[in-house]
């Protein structure tokens, strides 16, 4: 099983959809997790930090489900300007870690 | 302004040869990675440094290479060895990589190509 798991999509939705989207991890000992947005050709940013159950940013909220280990990403009324790959990364909460990333989400918003 | 420089922007090599690609940090960092994305593709980590003059293999080194002689850069050689070098490069670095808190800082990339 991979280390981080992604839908690539794309995620085709209209302007002011609700669209959600997982990631799934596969080590238990990750505690908190990064949400970056990535547009094309360019360097991620970060969007959000999760570090326990989940925080909300805006439009944008993150929820950590650990029983089930995966933490999921939620864009309200999402609109054009949202359209990017969404890229997960798991972080452990102890000693020095390579950042691994998931294979990103594509989300889509058309006008 | 503090940040990641990448250079160049595009780079094109020729069969056989080898090319390096620059990252430069004024972050104070101590840790610094390399990583390549393939379209449709997320980030494979290829090399990363927690510290001055010593460096790891990541997931995919096989025909990279990379120094760590001075605390702000890390450069990363494309060797002949690597048969399908075509990628966007990203170079990143983060305080110590030990906190749970510590995100990446990423720079602009280096789209290498085959002629």
């Amino acid at each position: 099983r991979k280390e981080v798991e992604q839908d690539p999509g794309p995620f085709n939705v209209p302007e002011g959809a609700t669209v959600a989207f997982n990631c799934t991890y596969s080590n238990s000992a990750s505690q908190s997790f990064f949400w970056y947005r990535q547009d094309c050709r360019k360097e991620p940013k970060l969007l959000m930090s999760v570090y326990s159950s989940g925080n909300e940013d805006g439009r944008f909220t993150a929820q950590l489900n650990k029983a089930s280990q995966y933490v999921s990403l939620l864009i309200r009324d999402s609109q054009p300007s949202d359209s990017a790959t969404y890229l997960c990364a798991p972080r452990r909460n102890t000693g020095f870690q390579k950042l691994v990333f998931g294979t990103g989400t594509r989300l889509l918003v058309s006008p | 302004d503090g940040g990641i420089t990448q250079s160049p922007k595009y780079l094109f090599r020729k069969e056989g040869q080898n090319v390096t690609l620059s990252c430069e940090q004024n972050l104070n960092h101590d840790a610094m990675y390399w990583y390549r994305q393939d379209p449709g593709q997320g980030l494979r980590l290829i090399y990363y440094s927690q510290i001055v003059n010593d460096f790891q293999k990541g997931d995919i080194a096989e025909g990279y290479s990379v120094s760590r002689e001075k605390k702000e850069s890390f450069p990363l050689t494309v060797t002949s060895a690597q048969k399908n070098p075509t990628a966007f490069y990203l170079c990143a670095s983060s305080p110590t990589g030990v906190q749970t808190n510590e995100k990446l800082f990423f720079g602009s990339g280096t789209q290498l190509s085959v002629l």
